[in-house]
Formats: C-alpha cells, structure tokens, sequence
C-alpha cells in the first residue's frame, strides 16, 4: 500500500545538537511538506516542496533546514538554532497538477523531545 | 495569509448525540479538507470537500466556497468519534489549518 512514512516516531535531542527528521512517500506525490504542532494548537507550515530540488520556506521556518534530493524524500533537520524545538512534527504530501491540488496525505509524526 | 477559524473550540457529546462543527475562512480557498487526529497524533482525512456535500457513514460535510464556510456533521455520536477535527484550506501553494475542534464523547 503507498503512503507516508515518517521516523523515527520518538526522538530525544540534547541542546545544541542537530537532529534529522525522516519523511518518504512512495505515492508519487509531487509536493511534500513539513509542519509542527504544539499542543492545543493548530499545524504551523516549516517548509515545502513542490518539485525536486526546489523548496520553499513557510511560515516558521527559522531554525530549521530541508531537502528534496528526491521526489520520494523529504528530510527535515531540526538546528540547534531552533530555541524551542520540542514538538509534534507532521510531514504531509499531495499530488499537484496545473490546475488542482488532489487533497494531502500525512505521516504519523514524530514526537521531538529536547532533553 | 489565510485565517481559519473553527467552532467550537470544545465540545462533549452524550454518546448517540448528533453535532455540527463550523470552519470559516477569510480569504476564498481551494481543496478543502477536514480530517481527524486520532489519539496517536496521526491526522486521517475525512472529507476532500472543495465544495457541494459529501457523506461517509455517520459524517457527512458540506462546504459553500461562495460564502467562505465548510460544516462537518457527526450523527449518532460513538466515543471512537473523540479526537481534534481539523479544516484545512489551499491558498498560496499550501494548506492553512485552524487550531481544531476538541471532541469528547461520553458513554
């Protein structure tokens, strides 16, 4: 079955380290993207990517750096400049065409704990 | 960018109670979408509903583009229905979510 795979599901960063969030997709999907989550609250977009090697940031970008070597793979890195790193992180994917977006499909997230 | 606002925030549902979750947009958007986030965190689409109505069992969703506005309707509420709803809409190449409805349905 396609879909999204995220990992891994639990993470746990000291400060000041660099850490790697996993993201692939094997529905062909065009555009991928990255959100966090905190709790009580909405997604808030980090970053996206419409095609390979081209990306976007959204709209916390900070702190934060992506690549799209692949069009099956998203990885998130999260810096030790990000000061408040600890978060749900949601990578979603969608099919895109000229005229429409087909709807998103999201991972099961990674918890980020800073310890 | 967009700003979406759904209500209510909260809500407890007696077990076999039906209800109605509201998401309003402030700019006019594409592809919209409900989903829910189950216990585990992982968010399961609903509906795509970028207009008209659309029914999947016991809930069903209706979206009016023209008026900015989308309803998610529970019927006969279980407690598997307990979660966060989430509307999600497209604009300027990426999806802007609402902070949720937070249901609790009780025995």
């Amino acid at each position: 079955d396609g879909g999204i795979t995220q990992s891994p599901k639990y993470l746990f960063r000291k400060e000041g380290q660099n850490v790697t969030l996993s993201c692939e997709q094997n529905l062909n999907h065009d555009a991928m993207y990255w959100y966090r989550q905190d709790p009580g609250q909405g997604l808030r977009l980090i970053y996206y990517s419409q095609i390979v090697n081209d990306f976007q940031k959204g709209d916390i970008a900070e702190g934060y750096s992506v690549s799209r070597e692949k069009k099956e793979s998203f990885p998130l890195t999260v810096t030790s400049a990000q000061k408040n790193p600890t978060a749900f992180y949601l990578c979603a994917s969608s099919k895109e065409t000229v005229v429409a977006n087909y709807g998103y499909t999201f991972g099961s997230g990674t918890r980020l704990t800073v310890v | 960018g967009i700003q979406v606002e759904q209500s209510p925030p909260d809500l407890i549902l007696q077990e076999g109670a039906n209800s109605t979750l509201r998401c309003n947009f402030s700019d006019s958007v594409n592809n919209l979408q409900w989903f829910h986030q189950n216990p585990w965190g992982q968010l399961i689409n609903l509906f795509y509903i970028p207009s008209g109505t659309k029914q999947n069992g016991r809930l069903s969703a209706t979206t009016v583009a023209t008026e900015r506005y989308s309803l998610l309707y529970i019927s006969s509420s279980q407690t598997t229905d307990s979660g966060v709803y989430f509307c999600a809409g497209r604009g300027n190449n990426r999806l802007a979510f609402g902070k949720g409805n937070q249901v609790v349905v009780i025995p």
